[in-house]
């Protein structure tokens, strides 16, 4: 499948704790784009990593890429209550049609 | 971030009815747009890929005499639900994608009922 997969598929920290979720995916890929679902929701863009990118900021959030491993990470500091959601990241493969394919998800939840 | 928005954010419909629901890119032009589906706690399907001016690419497994796609502008996709059933209840969800970022920004879902 071309899915990016979630690693771990649930997390539960305490505010103020650093969360990190893994994805793994299978093959070249253009970019790779990471999101957040709340509840009953549409899902709000956080991240785009380009495949010649090694990592990426945006306020808490730290996106990492390796390549040679096809895998990447989303960290986020200083977790707060409202980041409780559920995290996709998304692969766009090379000749793939910019589609993206969803895996399960990661729901973290950040406990006050 | 860009915004897309999708209309109605929820609809209930008796079965046999078809149901249209649409897909607007507020301030980007989107040749591509996509459609999702999501049942409860479950992740997000891909049904197709809508292109402008031309015919949608439907998934494996997704009936495209059911699940009409018209992409009739740089800003719109619509998606008909023919003779829904209870069966298709569900989340539907659009995509659109930014060309100049290739970011895809997402829509706030709609969520159909079919009784």
């Amino acid at each position: 499948s071309q899915q990016g997969e979630e690693d771990p598929q649930a997390l539960s920290i305490q505010e103020g704790e650093n969360a990190t979720m893994n994805c793994s995916y299978k093959t070249s890929i253009n970019n790779l784009q990471w999101y957040r679902q709340n509840s009953g929701r549409g899902l709000v863009h956080l991240i785009l990593i380009r495949s010649n990118e090694r990592e990426k900021h945006s306020g808490r959030l730290r996106v990492t890429l390796d390549t040679s491993k096809k895998s990447s990470s989303l960290l986020i500091t200083a977790s707060r209550a409202a980041d409780t959601a559920s995290y996709f990241c998304a692969p766009s493969y090379q000749g793939g049609s910019e589609k993206l394919v969803f895996g399960k998800g990661m729901k973290l939840t950040v406990n006050p | 971030g860009a915004v897309v928005s999708q209309h109605p954010s929820w609809v209930i419909c008796k079965s046999g009815t078809s149901v249209k629901i649409e897909c607007r890119s507020l301030d980007f032009q989107a040749t591509t747009m996509f459609w999702y589906r999501q049942f409860p706690k479950q992740s997000l399907m891909l049904m197709a890929t809508s292109n402008e001016g031309s015919k949608a690419t439907y998934e494996q497994g997704v009936e495209k005499d059911k699940f009409l796609i018209n992409h009739a502008s740089l800003t719109l996709s619509t998606l008909t639900v023919t003779s829904a059933h209870p069966e298709d209840s569900s989340f539907y969800i659009c995509s659109a994608r930014d060309v100049n970022t290739d970011t895809q920004y997402f829509g706030p879902g709609t969520r159909l009922t079919v009784l």
